[in-house]
């Protein structure tokens, strides 16, 4: 499995921009980049997923490099609502979605 | 469309007692998992089902036991209940199959205390 490594927390204040980084530097060339967040006492939730592009969706960006050993899932307008634990997974299919530790987020007011 | 539905929310359990946590989906996903998570820690695989009739192990599968007779249902059952088995269970589940995925669907989770 590749590992990943993600800053342990966060901080940052509401509606700034966040960018939250992680390395996965052994990702094989196929898997996809997947990004979940759990909120405090609630499952997780999907938020977004590449392979090699830059993604957008309603909720977030992903930005890849080129050499795909790293990505960064940028919350345009923090709100007190995206405070939530962030994991960075590489996907290698076959049900296998393991969480590393992730990014505890904390947005001030 | 409810989702991924947990049952129970909360229990309760003795130490050497048996139960089974419940699992559905209305979504017609072929792919349920389910996940662990200890305080503070992350999610830990247990069982994950690709389809009906077929079940695999994750990364701690020791004293559960899962089934998956229908494609809505994916029960996981404790044998015989340890404290170290005190967590917050999750249920999961997603369509696409292969490395693109869109996502996995996790229920609310069910909180289990072994005393």
């Amino acid at each position: 499995d590749a590992k990943t490594t993600q800053p342990n927390s966060m901080e940052s204040n509401e509606e700034e921009p966040v960018h939250l980084p992680c390395n996965h530097s052994t990702i094989s060339g196929t898997d996809y980049i997947h990004w979940y967040r759990q909120l405090p006492s609630q499952g997780p939730e999907y938020v977004i997923h590449g392979l090699t592009s830059n993604v957008n969706n309603r909720m977030a960006s992903l930005a890849i490099a080129e050499d795909r050993k790293s990505s960064t899932l940028i919350l345009h307008r923090a709100t007190l609502r995206d405070a939530a634990v962030y994991y960075c997974i590489p996907y290698q299919g076959a049900q296998k979605l393991v969480f590393g530790q992730g990014t505890r987020l904390t947005i001030n007011p | 469309n409810a989702g991924v539905t947990q049952t129970p929310k909360f229990q309760v359990l003795k130490t050497g007692q048996s139960m089974t946590l419940q699992c559905a989906q209305d979504m017609n996903h072929e792919y349920m998992s389910w996940y662990r998570q200890d305080p503070g820690m992350g999610l830990r695989l247990i069982h994950y089902s690709v389809g009906a009739g077929i079940t695999d192990q994750g990364e701690v599968p020791n004293g559960y036991n899962v089934s998956r007779s229908t494609t809505e249902d994916f029960p996981l059952r404790l044998l015989s209940a340890a404290p170290s088995q005190t967590s917050v269970y999750f249920c999961a589940s997603s369509y696409s199959p292969g490395r693109a995925n869109y996502g996995y669907t996790f229920g609310s989770g069910t909180r289990l205390t072994v005393v």
